[in-house]
């Protein structure tokens, strides 16, 4: 079973705060992808990597960064935190295929508070 | 940008009803991908569907997709109060998966007892 594992399920933090998410995926997946989710607006990808240390910015990037040191873990930070950052935030990764088809494994997500 | 239209936003049904949740596009997509996400949880992928016309089954749910790939729909029949959840459509563009999926907002499905 691929397997998706995000550090924490639950975090509060205050404005101004450096925050890190990790992920960690353990199927060896090329492509590994951050989304927050959100009420009324639905996922929306803020970084996906396609490889070590490759990164490739989504449709909201805007005060977030990721890294991707090693193949099975992609990070996404929080420079500093603000509080319309508060969100569910998803990581997803997915085997590099030839084309069409491609399953996205989703992990369980952190939500975030930014107080 | 691809957009996805999800509709209904919210469906509250009685167990043992039919119900069709639809996702509509005016882009094309290689493929699309129907999610099912519980509380508290990531999404978990339900079915894909890549040719244009075609129809998949798992169990009670029927997945159709648009003869022009740009539009699918979910059926449920005979619904169940353990089908509740959020039913969310993901379309991929010509650029494939590895640049990520286009999500419509998803469907709000509470199946009452």
């Amino acid at each position: 079973d691929v397997k998706v594992t995000q550090s924490s399920r639950y975090l509060v933090k205050r404005t101004g705060e450096k925050v890190f998410l990790e992920c960690v995926q353990d199927m060896d997946h090329e492509n590994m992808f951050w989304y927050r989710q959100d009420p009324g607006l639905g996922l929306r990808l803020i970084y996906f990597s396609y490889d070590v240390k490759m990164k490739e910015k989504g449709d909201i990037p805007e005060g977030y960064s990721v890294s991707r040191e090693k193949k099975e873990r992609f990070s996404l930070i929080l420079e500093s935190a603000s509080t319309n950052q508060t969100s569910m935030y998803l990581c997803a990764s997915t085997a590099q295929g030839t084309g069409a088809q491609e399953t996205q494994y989703f992990g369980p997500g952190t939500r975030l508070l930014v107080l | 940008t691809q957009l996805l239209e999800q509709s209904p936003q919210f469906l509250s049904i009685q167990e043992g009803e039919n119900l069709t949740v639809y996702c509509n596009s005016s882009s094309v997509f290689s493929s699309l991908q129907w999610y099912r996400q519980e509380p508290g949880e990531g999404p978990v992928l339900l079915v894909t569907v890549v040719t244009g016309g075609e129809v998949k089954k798992l169990k009670r749910l029927t997945f159709q997709f648009g003869d022009a790939r740009k539009d699918s729909s979910l059926h449920i029949t005979a619904a169940q109060p353990g089908d509740t959840g959020l039913y969310l459509c993901a379309g991929e563009g010509a650029g494939g998966g590895a640049d990520g999926l286009t999500f419509g907002k998803g469907t709000h499905l509470i199946i009452q007892p």
